[in-house]
């Protein structure tokens, strides 16, 4: 079984630049989650979709961070502009619903 | 508000040695219980599951865990670990209807051979 697909896996980027990642989750869970892990920390939801449709983004910085999920299957997070306290791994995670959740390696971001 | 603590930042055992992670919860209602594992340079998996029934849960590679409701925790353990059970864990609680997962910090466990 393919597991949750992201890219990429490590980008370096200057403070006030933008970034994008991608999540492929795993075919047919309706559910996708994308968490921030900073280092020293477990991971901390940032929000979740169910089919395109979003759950919960109570803790998205939404003044700079956004999310999409097109035709409820791929979906990308957006920083614009980044800070530096904005350096973490940030991981998406799919799930059929409530329960086991399967997480991507991640992506590293560092801002500098 | 919901929350998950784990006691340690890092553990350091020798091979063979018994493991017990503590972990506790703050939630105030019906809360199903997580431990994932995330082994160097790879991502988090799942070792065990609590939802509801027996509280002493078993789950891959041996490891268990234990949920004591009127101690509000959830510890892991393993009698006998192994050079390879290296890693950082986790531990998760879902006690919202969205399905979405609160982690605590996490414990570093270091097993020297």
């Amino acid at each position: 079984e393919a597991g949750v697909a992201q890219s990429p896996r490590y980008k370096i980027i200057e403070k006030r630049q933008s970034v994008a990642f991608w999540c492929n989750p795993i075919s047919g869970h309706a559910t996708l989650y994308w968490y921030q892990q900073i280092l020293g920390q477990g991971p901390k939801l940032l929000i979740q979709f169910q089919n395109n449709g979003v759950v919960d983004d109570s803790q998205l910085p939404k003044d700079r961070f956004s999310a999409e999920r097109l035709k409820g299957v791929d979906s990308t997070l957006k920083i614009q502009p980044a800070k530096l306290e904005d350096s973490a791994v940030y991981l998406c995670a799919s799930s059929l619903g409530q329960g086991k959740a399967f997480f991507g390696q991640g992506t590293r971001l560092t801002v500098v | 508000a919901q929350s998950v603590s784990q006691h340690n930042h890092h553990v350091i055992l020798s091979e063979a040695a018994s493991l017990e992670l503590g972990c506790n919860y703050s939630y105030g209602g019906t809360v199903n219980l997580f431990w994932y594992v995330q082994y160097p340079g790879q991502h988090l998996q799942l070792l065990l599951k609590y939802f509801s029934g027996d509280p002493l849960v078993k789950g891959i590679k041996g490891f268990e865990a234990e949920f004591i409701k009127s101690k509000f925790s959830f510890n892991l353990r393993k009698p006998s670990v192994q050079w390879s059970d290296t890693a950082e864990y986790f531990c998760a609680g879902d006690g919202g209807s969205q399905g979405n997962l609160i982690f605590g910090k996490g414990t570093k466990l270091s097993v020297k051979p």
